[in-house]
């Protein structure tokens, strides 16, 4: 699975949009991007997941560069509750796949 | 309602004495992985099923065991606790196949005294 890079921290206002990047310059052709993050003290929650075409849920847009080496995940009106630390994972789309985590980046949103 | 659920939330145990974590899921995901994440640290995988099939990392410690006698059961055990494995242990699921999100459980904190 591909190595992705994140920066270590960010900070964002409350209501403002936090964009939170990742780096996956080796990621392979049939590699997905995840997003997932965790809150303090529990357990981490999915996000988002795109392959080539940008994807939007409730709660986060992700946009992937068009030759997929970096992605960029959204939170359009950040809350105090989106304080945790993001996680970026490319992971393969056969099976026996296995999430592999990187080091993420904590998002610390103020008030 | 909660869909992945580890007991007990907080684990006390003592250096060298064995101690069985315990994750359950209501889901009924044929995937299923134990994680462990150590203080401001990404959770480390140390082994996962598929179906029934044992997949171990290379690097996963000989200390560490599961079992998996049913779909929604899955259990970690740590026969011989050091110190160093004092962490947050985390199980998850997923379906197979499918790229679809796997779901954590709350994990369990595991002291070692």
């Amino acid at each position: 699975d591909a190595k992705t890079t994140q920066p270590p921290s960010m900070d964002c206002a409350e209501g403002r949009a936090a964009n939170l990047p990742c780096n996956h310059s080796t990621i392979s052709g049939n590699e997905y991007v995840y997003w997932y993050r965790q809150i303090h003290s529990q357990g981490p929650q999915y996000i988002i997941h795109g392959l080539k075409n940008n994807e939007t849920n409730e709660m986060a847009s992700l946009i992937i560069t068009e030759d997929r080496k970096s992605s960029t995940l959204i939170l359009p009106h950040a809350t105090l509750r989106d304080t945790a630390v993001y996680y970026c994972i490319a992971l393969n789309a056969g099976n026996n796949r296995k999430l592999i985590w990187g080091l993420g980046t904590s998002l610390a949103v103020n008030p | 309602d909660a869909m992945v659920i580890q007991n007990p939330r907080y684990q006390v145990t003592q250096f060298g004495k064995p101690v069985t974590l315990s994750c359950s899921q209501t889901l009924n995901h044929n995937v299923m992985y134990w994680y462990q994440q150590k203080s401001s640290q990404a959770p480390k995988l140390l082994f996962h099923y598929y179906d029934k099939d044992f997949n171990n990392e290379a690097d996963t410690p000989d200390n560490f065991q599961s079992r998996r006698p049913n779909t929604s059961f899955c259990f970690l055990d740590i026969r011989s606790p050091g110190l160093g494995d004092a962490a947050m242990y985390l199980c998850a699921t997923s379906r197979e196949g499918v790229l679809a999100e796997a779901f954590f459980g709350q994990g369990t904190r595991l002291t070692v005294v």
